[in-house]
């Protein structure tokens, strides 16, 4: 099945600075690739996501970019703010019919300083 | 995008008592809902896979006896944690997925349970 990595658990910026999170999945077969934020007692929020036809995608201060022959993507945050911090998770998945589960990277929690 | 609401938010409830979480989709239909468990400071566990009008799908090792899981509507599904203990206290969340939209899932708010 399929195994996703994610790195650092932690990580620590500087506000205004860039953060980048990556992660790595094992299953080639996967095809959708979201992130979410979750922030403390809240459930996880989709924030950006990329399928596998394309390598690179962003929205405002987010992007993600896929490399797919080295099964890996990353989430890319610019000046960073202090409500960006937060726990963020990756994940991927293999759908043809929205039955399929996620399978989530362990997180990596995010503290922007002001 | 899509809303997931999730009632009671909070809940504490005394041992060997049964607690019930429902997870409605409220602007969209949802063929699939999925319930996880998640610990502090760690990641989203899989409980199990809900799809609408069938049994739900399990993951190894979660007691389907003991969390009922029904999903009787396209907007509607419950987890009822029966006979509960102190160590089923922890954060539950459900997501859903649409019948048009077939990858992206959104998640609830989240309920935290506390069994004393």
């Amino acid at each position: 099945g399929e195994n996703v990595e994610q790195h650092p658990s932690t990580l620590s910026v500087q506000e205004g600075d860039s953060a980048v999170i990556k992660c790595t999945y094992s299953d080639s077969a996967s095809n959708y690739f979201p992130w979410y934020k979750q922030e403390l007692g809240k459930g996880p929020q989709l924030i950006i996501d990329i399928r596998s036809n394309v390598g690179e995608k962003k929205d405002q201060r987010i992007a993600v970019t896929l490399n797919k022959t080295a099964k890996h993507f990353s989430l890319h945050i610019t000046e960073t703010q202090p409500e960006d911090s937060a726990v963020y998770f990756c994940a991927a998945l293999y759908s043809g019919s929205g039955n399929t589960p996620l399978v989530f990277g362990k997180g990596t929690r995010l503290s922007v300083i002001a | 995008g899509a809303v997931v609401s999730q009632h009671p938010s909070r809940v504490i409830c005394k041992s060997g008592t049964s607690v019930k979480i429902e997870c409605r989709s409220l602007d969209f239909q949802a063929t699939t809902m999925f319930w996880y468990r998640q610990f502090p400071k760690k990641s989203l566990m899989l409980m199990a896979t809900s799809n609408e009008g069938s049994k739900a799908t399990y993951e190894q090792g979660v007691e389907k006896d003991k969390f009922l899981i029904n999903h009787a509507s396209l907007t509607l599904s419950t987890l009822t944690v029966t006979s509960a203990h102190p160590e089923d206290s922890s954060f539950y969340i459900c997501s859903a997925s649409s019948a048009t939209g077939v990858y992206e899932q959104y998640f609830g708010p989240g309920t935290r349970l506390t069994v004393t």
